[in-house]
């Protein structure tokens, strides 16, 4: 069946450092692809997606590449801010989801 | 324009009894989603509906589980009877398109 294999965590890392959260998946077909992102104590909200291989997501500073031939789609970002601390999440489609990243930034 | 809505947002029921999550999806969204987000873990599909028919329910536990959305609007899940195993967050999302899910606040359900 489908799954998604996300980089345990959690990740602690200091502000403007670069970050990169591994995400790998299987799938019959080629589904979309997503981010999630879920801020201390609020919902799931969608952070950025693609829906095809090479497509590239962006939003709010992070990018994730649709790659097909290494099934990855893996969440960067140049330069972190304390803000950014929260649980990531790889979703494959709508029905599977990773165990999520929980990422803390310090000052 | 109004997110999901979910009610009530926590439940603490004794094990043996029964539970219902109810679900407002945002206006003009004909795909809703259950999920179970057990803690640690990333949301599991339960259930989802398009309009009021159901699409897929393959990993909905069918003997105690079960959801309804009538007139192709709200949406109500239940559980009856409940087991410790099901203490988890349940989460409702809606979508318009394929791309895009919108997810509610989620239910915190304790049992004990």
């Amino acid at each position: 069946g489908n799954s998604v294999t996300q980089m345990e965590g959690p990740v602690t890392l200091s502000e403007e450092a670069f970050l990169t959260i591994n995400c790998t998946y299987t799938a019959t077909g080629y589904p979309s692809l997503f981010w999630y992102v879920q801020y201390p104590g609020e919902g799931l909200q969608l952070l950025l997606k693609a829906t095809k291989a090479d497509d590239k997501g962006s939003n709010k500073g992070f990018e994730a590449t649709y790659r097909k031939e290494t099934t990855s789609f893996h969440l960067e970002k140049g330069s972190v801010q304390v803000s950014d601390s929260a649980v990531y999440f790889c979703a494959s489609g709508k029905s599977t989801f990773g165990d999520g990243t929980t990422l803390t930034v310090k000052p | 324009e109004a997110g999901v809505a979910q009610s009530p947002r926590y439940k603490i029921i004794e094990k043996r009894q029964s539970v219902a999550f109810w679900c407002n999806p945002i206006s003009g969204h004909a795909t809703l989603y259950w999920y179970q987000q057990i803690l640690g873990q990333g949301p599991k599909l339960l259930i989802q509906f398009q309009n009021n028919g159901v699409v897929d329910d393959s990993q909905l536990p069918k003997d105690r589980f079960s959801a309804e959305r009538l007139k192709g609007v709200d949406s109500t899940l239940k559980i009856q009877p409940a087991k410790l195993e099901d203490s988890a967050v349940y989460l409702c999302a809606s979508s318009r398109t394929i791309d895009e899910a919108f997810f509610g606040q989620g239910t915190r359900l304790t049992v004990v």
